[in-house]
C-alpha cells in the first residue's frame, strides 16, 4: 500500500532553513496525485503549506509563500519542503501527504515529523 | 482571506447522533473535506467532497453542504470516535472540533 514517510532535522535554529524529505513507498510519484505538506503547531490546528505535481507545479499558502519552496524527485520518488528564516512560531509537528488536486483532500498521510525552532 | 468556523467542542452520548459543523461564506458552493485526528496520530480523511467516504471508513459517518454550513455527522457515536475533527475547503482548514463522547 502507499505509504509517506517524513526525514529530516528534529531542531532548527532561529533565523535557519527548516529542510525536511517526504519519501512515497508503494506509488510512483511520476504517476500522478498531488504531494503536499501540512503542518501543526503544539496543541493547535491543521496548516496547509502547499503541495506540488510531479511536474514541478506548486501551489503555496499565500501567508507562507515568502519563505516557502517546495520540490521534488522523482528519481527517489521524494518531494521536499524548504521553509527559510524560521522562527519559534515555525514550531510544528510536519505531515506530507498525497491529494488528488492541489488544494485537494488529503487521502493518506505520513505519521508526521517534530520540528522545534530553537537557539 | 477564507475562512472556516467550527465549534471548539461538540459531546454526544454514547450510541446517539453527533453533528460538527463548519461555516463558511457560501460554503455550500465549495468543496468540503473532513478529518479525525486522534492523540499523537496524524489526521485521517473520513469525508472527501462534502460527502463522499473513503473506502474503511464506516457508513456511520456522512457529510453535508448547504448554504453557509456543512455539517459531519456520525451515527451511533462510540467510545473510538472520540477525537479532533477538521474541515477543509481549498488550503484552508477549519479551527478543529473536539468531539468527546459520554
Amino acid at each position: 500500500q502507499v505509504q509517506l514517510q517524513e526525514s529530516g532535522p528534529g531542531l532548527v535554529k532561529p533565523s535557519e532553513t527548516l529542510s525536511l524529505t517526504c519519501t512515497v513507498s508503494g506509488y510512483s510519484i511520476s504517476s500522478g496525485y498531488y504531494w503536499g505538506w501540512i503542518r501543526q503547531p503544539p496543541g493547535k490546528g491543521l496548516e496547509w503549506i502547499g503541495s506540488i505535481y510531479h511536474s514541478g507545479s506548486t501551489y503555496y499558502n499565500p501567508s507562507l509563500k515568502s519563505r516557502v519552496t517546495i520540490s521534488v524527485d522523482t528519481s527517489k520518488n521524494q518531494f521536499s519542503l524548504k521553509l527559510s528564516s524560521v522562527t519559534a512560531a515555525d514550531t510544528a509537528v510536519y505531515y506530507c501527504a498525497r491529494a488528488a488536486m492541489p488544494r485537494g483532500a488529503f487521502d493518506i498521510w505520513g505519521q508526521g515529523t517534530m520540528v522545534t525552532v530553537s537557539s | 482571506s477564507y475562512e472556516l468556523t467550527q465549534p471548539l467542542s461538540v459531546s454526544v452520548a454514547l450510541g446517539q447522533t453527533a453533528r460538527i459543523t463548519c461555516g463558511g461564506n457560501n460554503i455550500g458552493s465549495k468543496n468540503v473535506h473532513w478529518y479525525q485526528q486522534k492523540p499523537g496520530q496524524a489526521p485521517v480523511l473520513v469525508i472527501y467532497r462534502d460527502s463522499n467516504r473513503p473506502s474503511g471508513i464506516p457508513e456511520r459517518f456522512s457529510g453535508s453542504n448547504s448554504g453557509n454550513t456543512a455539517t459531519l455527522t456520525i451515527s451511533r457515536a462510540q467510545a473510538g470516535d472520540e477525537a479532533d475533527y477538521y474541515c477543509q475547503v481549498w488550503e484552508v482548514f477549519g479551527g478543529g472540533t473536539k468531539l468527546t463522547v459520554l
